[in-house]
């Protein structure tokens, strides 16, 4: 399973662009990206998945270099809504393989 | 995206009982689910996977006959809590696996919140 490191804690403001990188040096071929948002006493919710490039969805971007050896979330223009933990991790596509969770980032909004 | 469901979501119960919690994927089939424990500012541990109509995988240090796993159809998959301490007091979440063609993706139950009294 390859392991992640992205930064314990992030603080921005309303209306700014904020992006979170996650480093997995170890990533394997069949391996995609995969990014959760969690608040207080809910379980995790799935933000964004990919495997190169750029994937962009309502909510998030992700950005995969060539190597793929770390990834970039990123959330446009964040509200105090968005303060929450986030978890990057790194899946083996189509396998029974389990999740293991690192110690995510807590991102904080200030008005 | 797939919604998944978990009941009870909150639960109190005296030492020495036991707690059945139940893990629902309500517009997916999951031939897989997963058990997490989680304990107040810390990270999401997995205690289990759940197969479908096979048995459970534990996770090391997990102890297999307290925490009973049942995944009786492809949708639902239950944990129970057998003799309940203080110390299994925590917030359980389920995972459950949606696959297809284009898709492998765990979705995530809202938690159960359980407090042993």
């Amino acid at each position: 399973l390859a392991k992640t490191t992205q930064p314990i804690s992030m603080d921005s403001y309303e209306g700014q662009e904020v992006n979170i990188t996650c480093s997995h040096n170890n990533i394997a071929t069949n391996d995609y990206i995969t990014w959760y948002q969690q608040f207080p006493s809910q379980g995790p919710r799935f933000i964004i998945q990919g495997y190169k490039t750029k994937v962009t969805n309502e909510v998030a971007s992700l950005f995969i270099p060539a190597d793929r050896k770390s990834s970039t979330l990123s959330l446009p223009r964040v509200s105090l809504s968005d303060t929450a933990v986030y978890y990057c991790l790194v899946v083996i596509y189509s396998s029974a393989s389990k999740i293991i969770f690192g110690s995510g980032t807590r991102l904080s909004i200030r008005p | 995206g797939a919604v998944v469901s978990q009941h009870p979501s909150w639960v109190i119960c005296k030492s020495g009982t036991s707690v059945k919690i139940e893990c629902r994927s309500l517009d997916f089939q999951a031939t897989t689910m997963f058990w997490y424990r989680q304990f107040p500012k810390q990270s999401l541990m997995l205690m289990a996977t759940s197969n479908e109509g096979s048995k459970a995988t534990y996770e090391q240090g997990v102890e297999k006959d307290k925490f009973l796993i049942n995944h009786a159809s492809l949708t639902l998959s239950t944990l129970t809590v057998t003799s309940a301490h203080p110390e299994d007091s925590s917030f359980y979440i389920c995972s459950a696996r949606e696959t297809g063609d284009l898709t492998d993706t765990q979705y995530f139950g809202p938690g159960t919140r359980l407090t042993v009294l």
